[in-house]
């Protein structure tokens, strides 16, 4: 079936650094897509999204990449801090479909002073 | 309010016992949803409320587990004779419209679900 996936589960890199965090889908369907960061006992924030006719889209240090023909996502976080550890998740879905909206399990970004 | 809240923000029980979760979206808000989120794993999706439609329940891991939304704001899950795996982080979302892609989920900080 379609799934939505992350390739590392942990990321852990020094402060000023950059991070890149990735993400497969297999849904070749999906035409949104959302990055969120959810830090220990809060819910999900959104962060960055790009819809499918983009392959790039840029918000104050985060960078979502998409490549449609792999079917791969990443966020690029620039000049990584400390307030950056997290866990970040991608998710996707259909165009306009709010409720079949998946889900990657996360990948948790731990920043070393 | 200012975002998505939700009560109670733990809740330990034991096996058996029914809980009720509360959840306050964002004031205008027309589109409602509950995900549940177990350790290590993506978000689930549970049901979606829009506007005064039928729910979409779907997600709904079996007829233990509903959820209602008075006067098209606060929604209450429930889950009835708890077992050990709905032990969870169970979130809700709202947004301002359904099904439009743009409208971005805003969550709530969650309720962390024990069962004993």
């Amino acid at each position: 079936g379609e799934s939505v996936g992350l390739h590392l589960p942990t990321l852990s890199v020094q402060e000023g650094d950059n991070s890149i965090i990735n993400c497969a889908y297999s849904n070749s369907a999906s035409d949104y897509f959302i990055w969120y960061k959810q830090e220990s006992g809060k819910g999900p924030q959104f962060i960055i999204d790009i819809r499918s006719n983009m392959d790039k889209r840029q918000g104050q240090r985060v960078t979502v990449l998409l490549n449609k023909t792999v079917k791969h996502l990443s966020l690029q976080i620039a000049a990584t801090q400390p307030g950056d550890s997290a866990v970040y998740f991608c998710a996707e879905r259909e165009k306009d479909n709010n409720n079949d909206m998946r889900f990657g399990a996360g990948t948790r970004l731990t920043v070393k002073p | 309010g200012a975002g998505v809240s939700q009560s109670p923000s733990n809740k330990v029980t034991e096996k058996g016992k029914d809980v009720e979760l509360r959840c306050d979206p964002i004031s205008g808000h027309t589109a409602l949803y509950w995900y549940r989120q177990s350790l290590g794993q993506g978000l689930e999706f549970l049901i979606y409320f829009q506007g005064n439609s039928a729910p979409d329940k779907s997600g709904l891991p079996s007829d233990r587990f509903s959820a209602e939304r008075t006067g098209g704001s606060v929604s209450t899950l429930t889950i009835q004779r708890t077992q050990q795996e709905d032990s969870a982080v169970y979130l809700c979302a709202s947004t301002y419209r359904s099904g439009r892609a743009g409208d971005t989920q805003y969550f709530g900080p969650g309720t962390r679900l024990t069962v004993l």
